[in-house]
């Protein structure tokens, strides 16, 4: 199963709303996870199974969608969350990561 | 509070293998709860799962590295380990291990806690 990514790459202000989507090229349920890396850091698990917000991540993060097509949505951006964002698929036993949405500052 | 940190050599030479550990604490690697993986990163570029095991049996490979990876449980001192063998410069990247989720005796749960990493090259 592949996962692909869109936008590579997008430039947002502070308060903006960003939207990345995360395609599989068949369908994986509701088998997907969001991570957020930070520069120099490990990857943090923001989102589980589509739309399972982690305990501590902040309620500007959310996720949806199901079967191939996936979004994650960051409303309202802050400093703290420009960084890369992966998403990753765990129906099959070939867990294969997106490649990656890098949001930088306008 | 649980924590990974994997260790091993920085700099292997072309041909040789690469063996890296995971260190666990706070948990143990015979949890029925939990896969145990491992996950790269090439230096300016995206996440490769490279496999996970479970303790009670089950090892899950990526296919691409399937032929040249191992990893295997040290219970003894709760630690994982990843052997990759006849390396090449394209090998070099951020080694990171990371706990999964059982779901129905497969790894379908997310990573959840992940190792700070460690950088490893391949040259010689």
């Amino acid at each position: 199963i592949q996962m692909t990514q869109s936008p590579s790459s997008v430039s947002a202000s502070i308060g903006d709303r960003v939207t990345i989507t995360c395609r599989a090229s068949q369908g994986i349920g509701n088998f997907l996870n969001w991570y957020q890396q930070r520069p120099g850091k490990a990857p943090k698990l923001l989102i589980s199974d589509a739309s399972t917000l982690q305990s501590d991540v902040p309620s500007r993060f959310s996720g949806s969608g199901s079967g191939t097509d996936f979004t994650l949505t960051i409303t309202s951006l802050q400093p703290e969350d420009f960084a890369t964002y992966y998403c990753q698929q765990t129906f099959s036993t070939f867990l294969a990561f997106g490649g990656g949405t890098k949001v930088d500052i306008k | 509070q649980l924590q990974l940190q994997e260790s091993g050599r920085g700099l292997v030479k072309p041909s040789e293998t690469l063996s890296l550990t995971c260190i666990v604490s706070g948990d143990s690697i015979s949890s029925t709860n939990y896969y145990w993986g491992w996950i790269r990163q090439p230096p300016g570029k995206g996440l490769e799962w490279i496999g996970c095991m479970y303790f009670f049996g089950g090892t899950f490979y990526n296919p691409s590295l399937k032929s040249r990876v191992t990893i295997s449980a040290d219970t003894s001192e709760n630690q994982f380990s990843l052997n990759l063998n006849s390396v090449t410069a394209a090998d070099t990247a951020v080694y990171y291990c990371a706990r999964q989720e059982v779901r129905g005796k497969y790894p379908r749960g997310p990573f959840d806690v992940w190792g700070q990493g460690t950088m490893v090259t391949v040259s010689s």
